[in-house]
């Protein structure tokens, strides 16, 4: 199983519906993350978490909110999605033993 | 705000031949990521460089951090075609907010026959 598991795949929605992205890792990171990759650009930060009850906006949060439920799960929300919110999305932990990142597989997210 | 410039964004690169990515950043840190990534995949770490002066060699990769001069270099030796792919570097942002990766543009790289 992959350290860390992003639903769904690939998701195509409506503007102005609600859609949840979920990501659950297996290593026992605290710190997890949301980053928003758009074609021609690297990653941007939209949110992350250092712990439970620890939630931080990252460089893109608008039209986003997360949730961490419990150590090992980290969702991210779009309350009203909007076209320009097409993109791929990926979840990441923190590693403070070696200070290595892992991403997981990605969110393709198409929104019509 | 911390900001990381890549260049060159694209390089087109004959088999066999070297050349070097170059990575900027605009404030302190001594933690520096080279990420790689295949077309509609995720990213597969390369290089993880921790201090200045640190130099990291995989394969035809090698990797080094210059904090003082807030620069990062990617060098490709003897390029191969299945060293296609895009390329990123990303800084962590250690301070009061804790860490976390701030990435550059990405340099999409082709290596033709």
């Amino acid at each position: 199983d992959a350290d860390v598991t992003q639903t769904p795949r690939n998701r195509i929605t409506k503007t102005g519906k609600r859609i949840m992205l979920e990501c659950s890792q297996t290593k026992g990171h605290d710190r997890m993350y949301w980053y928003r990759q758009d074609p021609g650009l690297g990653l941007r930060l939209i949110y992350y978490s250092f712990d439970v009850k620890d939630i931080n906006k990252g460089e893109i949060s608008d039209g986003y909110s997360v949730s961490r439920q419990a150590q090992a799960k980290f969702s991210l929300s779009l309350e009203s999605a909007i076209p320009n919110q097409t993109a791929l999305y990926f979840c990441a932990t923190w590693d403070t033993s070696n200070y290595g990142y892992t991403f997981g597989s990605g969110t393709r997210l198409t929104v019509v | 705000e911390l900001k990381v410039e890549q260049n060159p964004l694209f390089l087109s690169m004959q088999e066999g031949k070297n050349y070097t990515i170059y990575c900027n950043y605009s404030t302190t840190s001594d933690r520096l990521y080279w990420y790689r990534q295949d077309p509609g995949k995720s990213l597969e770490s390369l290089f993880v460089l921790l201090s200045n002066g640190a130099v990291k060699q995989e394969g035809r990769l090698m990797a080094s951090l210059d904090t003082k001069a807030r620069l990062s270099t990617l060098h490709i030796t003897a390029a191969v075609h299945d060293l296609s792919a895009t390329y990123f570097c990303a800084v962590d942002g250690i301070g009061t907010s804790g860490s976390r990766l701030t990435f550059g543009e990405g340099t999409q790289l082709t290596v033709n026959p």
